[in-house]
Parts: C-alpha cells; structure tokens; sequence
C-alpha cells in the first residue's frame, strides 16, 4: 500500500524553463512533508518542507505547493538548470513524527540545453 | 566538516553469510535511521534509533538487526535470514523534528 505516490518516474525540461514535480499522499494524518533530492551513489539531501498549516513555502528558486483537499504536493523549480538533473524523493510523516518518514518512489529529472 | 560516514561504499556477501554495514556521525545527532533503496521504490525504514541503547523496528526489520552502543555510531547487520538483501542502504541522522541528513549510502550484493 503506497501512501506516497510519484506517479511520474521521469521528466525532462529544458533549461530556463519550470520542473513541476507532483505528488499524492493517501494518509490524511500527514502534516509534515518534504522533499529530497538524489544524485546517483549519493545520499538524498533535503531541498524544502512544508507544515500542513501553510499551503506554500518558497526557497529561492523552489517552490512547494500544498493541496489539502487534493491530497497533493508539487515542488517548482524556477528556472530549471542543469545541475538540478537528479532522482526528487517527496518524503510525509504523521502527527509530528519526524522519525517515521514515508517515502514516494521518485521522480527522476533530467534538465537539458 | 560535519556529516555522516557510511563504509564501505560497495559490499559483497556469499550467502549464509552475516555482513556488518557501518554508520557514523559527528553531527551531535540524537536519532538515526537505516533505509533501504529498491529499484524504483522509495526508501523503506528498517530501523531508528532516537537515543543510545534504544532502538525500534521499522517497517522492514526482518532479517536485521542494529545497536546503539554509541551517540555517534549506528551500524546495521544484515544477517543470513534476510532473505533478499541485495540493495542500496542509507543511514541518516537528525537532531529533532527536522530534516533527516543522510550518508552516501552502501551497496550490498550478493555473490
């Protein structure tokens, strides 16, 4: 039963342009989500977060989104750029419980010229 | 530079065999965790620890097992009964209700 879902596996744009990656959650006690990002061989390291008392957090050039109702995530990344070709992980916990993060299957983002 | 050291970075078992996977870090860090990466799945939690000498299952802890001897240290065994133990292993750490950092990972195979 996946609670995370990045129902797209990969995505290309090109540089300059906007990278909207997408996520959906079916645990309405999630509160807290983030998202990570992966180079091959490396570990994640974390990009943003977001409460689920706000419905935007912004950090230069990303962007989370959060829709409640929708049960839904997005993360912007304006303008895209070559080095942000990487695996994006968005990661949920429940009732405040950083120690139980739940992870979506990733999207793999490939930026080109 | 503060961080998290997994060794080694490739790791090769015969079967029947137990392996030890290393975790350290000098981040002060109270919590750390193991994953585990599948091809195109996302990390599934196999065991945290949120301070010494204590430490729970996560959701994937059969055929593991840990200790937490050591604030800075947290490392993984990986014994005989896992039975498909094949895979891209993660330590991370946080200080509180944070951002979890992570290591670079260890890539376990079997001969």
């Amino acid at each position: 039963d996946q609670q995370v879902k990045q129902n797209s596996p990969s995505l290309s744009v090109q540089e300059g342009r906007i990278s909207i990656l997408n996520c959906d959650y079916t645990n309405s006690m999630f509160d807290y989500f983030l998202w990570y990002k992966k180079y091959p061989a490396e570990g994640p390291t974390f990009l943003i977060s977001i409460s689920s008392i706000k419905d935007k957090n912004e950090d230069g050039r990303f962007t989370v989104f959060l829709n409640k109702s929708a049960k839904h995530l997005s993360l912007h990344i304006v303008p895209s750029q070559p080095g942000d070709s990487a695996v994006y992980f968005c990661a949920a916990s429940a009732n405040g419980n950083t120690d139980k993060l739940i992870f979506g299957t990733g999207t793999r983002l490939q930026v080109f010229p | 530079d503060g961080g998290i050291t997994q060794s080694p970075k490739y790791l090769f078992r015969k079967e029947g065999q137990n392996v030890t996977l290393s975790c350290e870090q000098n981040l002060n860090h109270d919590a750390m965790y193991w994953y585990r990466q599948d091809p195109g799945q996302g990390l599934r939690l196999i065991y945290y620890s949120q301070i010494v000498n204590d430490f729970q299952k996560g959701d994937i802890a059969e055929g593991y097992s840990v200790s937490r001897e050591k604030k800075e240290s947290f490392p993984l065994t990986v014994t005989s009964a896992q039975k498909n133990p094949t895979a891209f292993y993660l330590c991370a750490s946080t200080a509180g209700p944070v951002a979890q950092h992570f290591g670079d990972g260890t890539r376990l195979s079997i001969l």
